[in-house]
């Protein structure tokens, strides 16, 4: 069964400055997909970037980037010029391309201080 | 366009009661997928559909039922309310498999059985 771990319970940054959260996942299989999720107060889950393990370029969107490692099974979240808006829980998550269930690492919580 | 909607938001259960959370999307999805988020545990798949009137198991299915009776819903049932079950249920849909397209979620209902 495949595993996803995010070892940071809870990272802070300040405004503008970058943070890191990390993933890594354990499974047997090469076609798969990965996900960052971010879930505000709201509770809304909100999705951030998505990477396909075919792909060797890393997935960018605007200040979200990924540093996918295949070989290592790692999977890490960077977060530049980070906004009050950007505190969250974070949510890793696997996903094998033959299958339907998606697969959640426990959360990393980012604050951001002003 | 309301996306996911479920049904209720809060809910307080005793017991051995019984009850249906109601997920319902309006963007002609064919997936729909139950969750449960724990702390610390992310969010783990408890059934899933994969069209009108098909459903299946996911990693946590024990104690609860579900139907699809209509393409845009997707009810959860808990027949007897176990203590255990005290979460948050999130609901999501997506038009094909997860990895392929984006999966929107519902803002969740917390649950507490007492």
């Amino acid at each position: 069964a495949q595993t996803v771990t995010q070892s940071q319970p809870e990272m802070s940054v300040q405004e503008a400055e970058t943070v890191t959260l990390s993933c890594t996942y354990d499974t047997s299989e090469s076609d798969y997909y990965l996900f960052w999720y971010k879930q505000p107060p709201s509770r809304q889950m909100i999705l951030v970037i998505r990477q396909e393990a075919y792909k060797q370029q890393n997935a960018t969107e605007n200040r979200f980037s990924v540093n996918f490692q295949k070989a290592a099974k790692s999977f890490s979240l960077k977060i530049s010029d980070s906004q009050l808006g950007d505190a969250a829980m974070y949510f890793c998550a696997y996903l094998h391309a033959a299958g339907n269930k998606l697969t959640f690492g426990g959360g990393t919580r980012v604050l951001v201080k002003p | 366009n309301a996306g996911v909607t479920q049904t209720p938001k809060f809910r307080v259960l005793k017991t051995g009661q019984s009850m249906t959370l109601l997920c319902a999307q309006d963007m002609n999805h064919e997936y729909m997928y139950w969750y449960r988020q724990d702390p610390g545990m992310g969010l783990r798949l408890i059934h899933y559909s994969v069209g009108e009137g098909t459903t299946a198991k996911g990693e946590v299915p024990d104690g609860y039922n579900v139907s699809r009776l209509k393409k845009q819903n997707f009810l959860l049932g808990l027949e007897s309310a176990a203590p255990s079950q005290t979460s948050v249920y999130f609901c999501a849909s997506s038009y094909s498999k997860v990895g392929s397209a984006e999966a929107f979620f519902g803002q969740g209902t917390r649950l507490t059985v007492v």
